[in-house]
C-alpha cells in the first residue's frame, strides 16, 4: 500500500476518447508530480505542481493536461491520445520541491491506447 | 542530462555483494536512489547531497563523490527481496531542475 493513491489502476481507451487519471495524497505534501514510464525504461517527468505553480516538461504534448483542484489532488486529463502514449503513468509527491526531498510514488495507472 | 548507470544488469546469489554506479558529466547537487520491483511503484531508498557524504540503512548504503560526480550504491549480503531495478536520479541544483533518472540497473538475486 502506498500513501499516494492513483485511480484507475488500469485504463483502456480509444484515440478519440477523453479520460482523466486521478492522484491523491494526504501527507500534506506541497509538491506533486506526474511521470510517464515505458516498459524497461526509467520514469520521465511530465509535470510538477508546487505552490500553485505548474512546471511543464516542454516535450509533453498538449493532449495531456494537468489540473490541481486542491493541494492534495493532481489530475491528468487525456484527450486524443496516440498508441505511443500507452505506458504506466506514475504520480508522486514530496514534502516540498527541493534537493533533499524524497518522492513518494503511487502504484500507477497502466494506460493502453487502442 | 541523463546520468549513466552501470552495470545494466547483475545476477547475484543470496549473500553476495554488489555495487551499482551512477555518474554524470554535469555538476550535481544531489543523487537519489530508488528501487522498483516488477509491476510496482518505485520506492525511495536514500538521498545523498553534495559534500561527499555516505548514507545507509541495514545492508544497503551509498556514497557520493562530488569530485567525480559519481554515486555508488552498495548492497551487502544480498537477499531475495533486493531483486528489482535500481534507479539513480540526479538534480543539478537545489530544486529548480527536475529529477532525471538513469536507465536503471536490473538486479536479480537467486537462491
Amino acid at each position: 500500500d502506498t500513501e499516494v493513491t492513483q485511480t484507475p489502476k488500469h485504463l483502456v481507451m480509444g484515440m478519440t476518447n477523453k479520460k482523466s487519471l486521478k492522484c491523491e495524497q494526504h501527507m500534506g505534501h506541497r509538491a506533486m508530480y506526474w511521470y510517464k514510464q515505458k516498459a524497461k525504461k526509467p520514469p520521465e517527468l511530465m509535470f510538477v505542481y508546487s505552490y500553485e505553480k505548474l512546471s511543464i516538461n516542454e516535450s509533453v504534448p498538449s493532449r495531456f493536461s494537468p489540473e490541481c483542484p486542491n493541494s492534495s489532488l493532481l489530475n491528468l486529463h487525456l484527450h486524443a491520445l496516440q498508441p505511443e502514449d500507452s505506458a504506466l503513468y506514475l504520480c508522486a509527491s514530496s514534502q516540498d520541491r527541493g534537493f533533499n526531498q524524497p518522492q513518494h510514488f503511487g502504484d500507477g495507472t497502466r494506460l493502453s491506447i487502442l | 542530462q541523463q546520468p549513466v548507470q552501470s552495470p545494466q544488469a547483475v545476477i547475484l546469489r543470496e549473500g553476495e555483494d554488489a555495487v551499482i554506479n551512477c555518474s554524470s558529466s554535469k555538476a550535481l547537487y544531489s543523487v537519489h536512489w530508488y528501487r522498483q520491483k516488477h509491476g510496482e511503484a518505485p520506492v525511495f531508498l536514500m538521498i545523498l547531497l553534495k559534500g561527499g557524504e555516505q548514507k545507509g540503512h541495514e545492508k544497503i548504503s551509498a556514497s557520493f563523490n562530488e569530485k567525480k560526480q559519481q554515486s555508488s550504491l552498495y548492497l551487502t549480503a544480498s537477499q531475495l527481496s533486493y531483486s528489482g531495478t535500481y534507479f539513480c536520479g540526479t538534480e543539478k541544483d537545489s530544486g529548480n531542475t527536475p529529477l532525471v533518472f538513469g536507465k536503471g540497473t536490473r538486479l536479480s538475486v537467486i537462491a
